[in-house]
């Protein structure tokens, strides 16, 4: 089975401007969640998307909007860039069990840098 | 506000030493956890995880934790490791009935052959 894959792989933009990033979870997976990772960090937590629902977000701010589709692939979209942006940006997928999102599996990520 | 945090950002062991990285997390209910394992150029990988029951958990590779409930601990241990241990080790936890996982910081290991 394929893993989590997202695109594109690396990016430069510059302040100010928008980008949007791409993710498709495992097959059978319908949470998509969107991680932050500075360089010397863990992951921090961006979004959570069930079922084209924004499920849970973090301390991001609005600048950062996501959305999921009808196949269950996400778009992280981020304007108005910032230096600080600069990142690893992650998706994960997971499957929903009774207990609710159960063990996420990481994409290989999108490196965006800001200049 | 809810963290994880790990001790030891580098750890550096020679072949066959034992590992343990610490992992502790402030959150008063149940959680679920989990270590991931980032190898060099590699991305997130599952290592284990503890959701219930037995506190002693097994994972890929020799690996293994133990869920302390009341020094809210989760900390990862290994025998003997190997140089192609040698990786990122991050530990998350999940707040039960929430959909938010928060990652500690990170632990680099480099072990040397």
């Amino acid at each position: 089975d394929a893993g989590v894959t997202q695109s594109p792989t690396h990016l430069i933009k510059t302040r100010g401007q928008q980008v949007t990033l791409r993710c498709s979870p495992i097959s059978g997976h319908k949470s998509v969640s969107w991680y932050q990772q500075v360089l010397g960090q863990g992951p921090q937590f961006i979004f959570q998307y069930y079922e084209k629902e924004e499920r849970g977000r973090g301390n991001f701010p609005d600048r950062f909007s996501a959305r999921q589709f009808p196949n269950y692939s996400s778009e992280l979209n981020v304007n108005a860039l910032l230096l600080g942006d600069s990142a690893l940006y992650l998706c994960a997928s997971s499957f929903e069990g009774f207990r609710g999102p159960e063990t996420q599996y990481f994409g290989p990520g999108t490196r965006l840098l800001v200049l | 506000a809810q963290s994880v945090s790990q001790h030891n950002h580098h750890v550096i062991l020679s072949e066959a030493a034992s590992l343990e990285l610490g992992c502790n997390y402030s959150y008063g209910g149940t959680v679920n956890l989990f270590w991931y394992v980032q190898y060099p150029g590699q991305h997130l990988q599952l290592l284990l995880k503890y959701f219930s029951g037995d506190p002693l958990v097994k994972g890929i590779k020799g690996f293994e934790a133990e869920f302390i409930k009341s020094k809210f601990s989760f900390n990862l241990r290994k025998p003997s490791v190997q140089w192609s241990d040698t990786a990122e080790y991050f530990c998350a936890v999940n707040p039960r009935g929430t959909y938010k996982y928060i990652f500690g910081t990170g632990t680099r290991l480099k072990v040397l052959a």
